[in-house]
């Protein structure tokens, strides 16, 4: 059984770009979790992908989406980059949807925006 | 919308002391998580609970639904327990959407 896996660790961009961010779930796991970490600051919940179908989603402008594959694994895309942007972006999978339910966490995307 | 408040914010420790870090939210919920995050930036479930009191090895958490009230204990604390630990809770119930801790920055000296 593999863990929750994401790509790339590090990245650099500069403001107006885009980016995508990979999570690949665990192993069962049907719903994923997209959540941003600025330095010093607890997570902050973007969105939750549910087979497939947005599940939810925090305060973030629309220039964060995201997609969920059949094979559950996911992607964070973020246009237009800005520089408050920059921070940890993890995703966490779930057996299924609800705070109830026990998240496992990806090491973690490190974006620097410049 | 749920508040979670933790406290302290920063604890510092001597090995082999007892170490409590509270967690209080404002909204009843289904459950609350306990995460660990070392320096590298991932992060790890130590909990979920809804009710009572769990252990694994050296960790204890509890929950108080009335109070809305949890607490993490580390027994025998080690300095491989420098970390920072951050409860989460739902919004709401079983909301999909958990709200965080800012985290309690834990070091633990030899």
């Amino acid at each position: 059984e593999t863990g929750v896996t994401q790509s790339p660790t590090h990245l650099i961009k500069t403001r107006g770009q885009q980016v995508t961010l990979r999570c690949s779930s665990q192993s069962g796991h049907n719903t994923v979790s997209w959540y941003q970490q600025a330095l010093g600051q607890g997570p902050q919940f973007i969105f939750q992908y549910y087979r497939e179908e947005e599940n939810g989603r925090g305060n973030f402008p629309p220039r964060f989406s995201g997609l969920q594959f059949p094979n559950y694994s996911s992607e964070l895309n973020v246009n237009a980059l800005e520089l408050d942007d920059s921070a940890l972006y993890l995703c966490a999978s779930s057996l299924n949807p609800g705070g109830d339910n026990e998240q496992f966490f990806g090491p973690g995307t490190r974006l620097t925006v410049l | 919308k749920n508040e979670v408040e933790q406290s302290p914010q920063n604890l510092t420790a001597q090995e082999g002391e007892f170490i409590t870090i509270n967690c209080s939210y404002s909204v009843g919920i289904s459950a609350l998580h306990w995460l660990q995050q070392h320096p590298g930036g991932g992060i790890v479930s130590l909990f979920m609970l809804s009710s009572g009191k769990k252990k694994h090895g050296r960790l204890i958490a509890t929950i108080n639904i009335q109070e809305k009230h949890s607490s993490l204990h580390i027994t025998a604390s080690h300095p491989r327990d420098s970390a920072v630990y951050i409860c989460a809770a739902p919004t709401q119930g079983g909301s999909e959407k958990l709200v965080f801790g800012k985290g309690t920055k834990l070091t633990v000296n030899p």
